[in-house]
């Protein structure tokens, strides 16, 4: 069965530190992957995707994504966050039956 | 362009009561899934639909719950004889039917039921 595992349940930055939330994946065959954020109040949206092609993929708001076969990760990454990034991060993964991670808590203070 | 609908929003039941949950896919969209999410946990898929179909149920708790996605109307999520431990969110979303794009959820805002 598939999993996936965010090791940081609760992250804190200053504004315009640099972020990156880890995300790995037990399955052995191909993948789709995801990240998803959910902003206070809000629902889920969808920050970007991995189908196939390029590893490096760009999403919404600055964000990027790296798949890493090897390593089974799709770690998250922002070179600068912002106060409006404060929010819970959703790794996933699968096809139609997407299996999610447990969530990272993002706070960000100004 | 309207997204994922779902409603209502909040709903209270006490246990031993029926919940009905409803969710209307963003236009275009012929595939709808449901999620639960617990307290301080992610969320968990329950069931895969399309229209009239049921494709993948592996998700449901055995007895209680069922869900449908007619020909015409909103997908139901119906919880009978709800306990406290149906307390949670539950989420809605769709996709396109064919295409790259298929794999891609929408989410709606959730219901948050609670049983007392």
């Amino acid at each position: 069965a598939q999993s996936v595992s965010q090791h940081n349940h609760h992250v804190i930055l200053s504004e315009a530190a640099s972020l990156e939330l880890g995300c790995n994946y037990s399955y052995g065959g191909t993948v789709n992957l995801f990240w998803y954020v959910q902003y206070p109040g809000q629902h889920l949206q969808l920050l970007l995707k991995y189908f196939s092609g390029d590893p490096l993929v760009k999403g919404i708001k600055g964000f990027e994504a790296e798949f890493i076969k090897s390593k089974f990760s799709f770690n998250l990454r922002k070179p600068s966050v912002q106060w409006s990034d404060t929010a819970e991060y959703f790794c996933a993964v699968g096809f139609q039956k997407l299996v999610f991670g447990t969530g990272t808590r993002l706070l960000v203070s100004p | 362009n309207a997204g994922v609908m779902q409603n209502p929003r909040h709903l209270v039941r006490r246990r031993g009561q029926e919940a009905r949950l409803r969710c209307s896919p963003m236009k275009g969209h012929s595939h709808v899934y449901w999620y639960r999410q617990l307290p301080e946990e992610g969320l968990k898929f329950m069931v895969y639909l399309q229209k009239e179909n049921i494709i993948d149920e592996s998700g449901m708790p055995k007895e209680r719950f069922s869900a449908e996605f007619p020909k015409e109307g909103p997908s139901i999520l119906r919880i009978q004889q709800v306990v406290r431990g149906d307390s949670a969110a539950y989420f809605c979303a769709s996709s396109p039917g064919l295409g790259g794009s298929s794999y891609e959820q929408y989410f709606g805002p959730g219901t948050r039921l609670t049983v007392t």
